[in-house]
């Protein structure tokens, strides 16, 4: 069976900083990699995916995302960090063996100190 | 372009009620599915649909019901409500059932006492 974890609650990161948001995995097959962001009273919105080739996968808003096999772990990083980034943030899963489950980590919630 | 759809954003059952919470896609997306929230829970799996006239369960299924009648609309009905059940609910979209990333809805926030 699929799933994510999201081993951190919140992360609090100063402005300017980098940050990252750890996520680590586990499927049978071949795994698909998700991230969404959150804000408050607000639906999911795409961030990046990793479905294969380069391990590091660039998607909006400056962020990107390391794809790491041995480790599965598919970590979210952003150089520097901005209060306006502060929000929820989900790691999502599928694998290829046809499931069409998308699943998802418990959220990590993002807190930028200005 | 509205994207996904969904109403009400708010109701209030009381336990047993029925009701349906609706969902619409108008970017003709193959994928549909439904999520509820719930604090320290993540996002978890309700149903999910891969085209009109197929659904299949996810991983909370139990007291929901779904339909697909159209690649446009994906209505989860609650057909005796309970407390447990008090959840934001969100539907999300793909455009193919393989690799698609998810669009969401704003959510329906549902209290049921």
């Amino acid at each position: 069976a699929q799933s994510v974890a999201q081993p951190e609650d919140q992360v609090n990161v100063a402005e300017g900083n980098p940050l990252t948001v750890k996520c680590t995995y586990s499927v049978s097959g071949n795994p698909y990699l998700f991230w969404y962001v959150q804000y408050p009273n607000r639906g999911l919105q795409f961030l990046l995916k990793y479905i294969t080739g380069d391990n590091l996968v660039k998607g909006s808003y400056g962020f990107e995302a390391e794809f790491n096999k041995s480790q599965t772990s598919f970590h979210l990083k952003k150089p520097s960090a901005l209060v306006s980034d502060s929000a929820l943030y989900f790691c999502a899963v599928r694998d290829d063996g046809g499931t069409y489950k998308y699943i998802f980590g418990t959220g990590t919630r993002l807190k930028v100190l200005a | 372009n509205a994207g996904v759809t969904q109403t009400p954003k708010f109701q209030v059952l009381k336990t047993g009620q029925s009701m349906t919470l609706q969902c619409a896609q108008d970017m003709n997306h193959e994928y549909m599915s439904w999520y509820r929230q719930d604090p320290g829970m993540g996002l978890r799996l309700i149903h999910y649909s891969v085209g009109a006239g197929i659904t299949d369960q996810g991983e909370v299924p139990n007291g929901y019901n779904v339909s697909r009648s159209t690649t446009e609309d994906f209505p989860l009905r609650l057909l005796s409500a309970a407390p447990s059940q008090t959840s934001v609910y969100f539907c999300a979209s793909s455009y193919s059932r393989f690799l698609g990333e998810l669009f969401f809805g704003e959510g329906s926030r549902l209290t049921v006492l």
